[in-house]
């Protein structure tokens, strides 16, 4: 039984440029949270798909947006990249929209020169 | 918001050793979770715990929701056990979003 996956592991951007992470939620999942985690500091919220819409928001500005696809796998996109991006994104599958125990990816490390 | 307080912020201990982490809430909350980041960046889900007691193995959880704080026990720990430990919140009024604590960083000695 696949866990949740995200690719790539790594990735490097320059200031400006536009980045696309992915994430495949695990075997019988289907709503999909992203985060961002600074260094030495806890993931914060972006948002959450669920049924193919953004049902809940963070405190993220329009540069951050979002897609889910019709087998539950999601992108995360974020424009003009500032240096500030910078972070570890992290994926988490659970299922149903409600309460339930969220699966973490192992990330994708960004960084913006 | 809703505001999640870990503590202590960092914890360092001799293999073997018993520790008690604890995280506390500023409003009422659907769900609470514990989770572990390893060295790797890793978040592995310890509990789902949103009131109530839950033990696996020599870790176990107690969430006191009408108190507002949960607790997580180590017992005889383990060099692997180092690293993050984060509880995570949903918020009552914003339904599937989740606030994490600035976790506590636990170093287990050898």
């Amino acid at each position: 039984d696949a866990g949740v996956t995200q690719s790539p592991t790594h990735l490097i951007k320059t200031r400006g440029q536009q980045v696309t992470l992915r994430c495949s939620p695990k075997s019988g999942h289907d709503t999909v949270s992203w985060y961002q985690q600074a260094l030495g500091q806890g993931p914060q919220f972006i948002f959450q798909y669920y049924e193919e819409e953004e049902r809940q928001r963070g405190n993220f500005p329009d540069r951050f947006s979002g897609h889910q696809f019709p087998n539950y796998s999601s992108e995360l996109n974020v424009n003009a990249l500032l240096l500030g991006d910078s972070a570890l994104y992290l994926c988490a599958s659970s299922r149903g929209q409600g309460s339930e125990k969220l699966f973490f990816g192992s990330g994708t490390q960004l960084s913006v020169l | 918001g809703i505001q999640v307080e870990q503590s202590p912020p960092d914890l360092i201990l001799q293999e073997g050793a018993n520790s008690t982490l604890r995280c506390n809430f500023s409003d009422s909350v659907n769900n609470l979770q514990w989770f572990h980041q390893n060295p790797w960046g890793q978040l592995i889900n310890l509990f789902y715990i949103p009131s109530g007691t839950k033990q696996n193995g020599r870790l176990s959880a107690t969430t006191v929701a009408t108190e507002r704080y949960s607790l997580l026990y180590i017992s005889s720990s383990q060099t692997t056990d180092s690293g993050v430990y984060f509880c995570a919140v949903e918020e009552y009024s914003s339904a599937s979003k989740i606030i994490f604590g600035s976790g506590t960083r636990l170093s287990i000695r050898p």
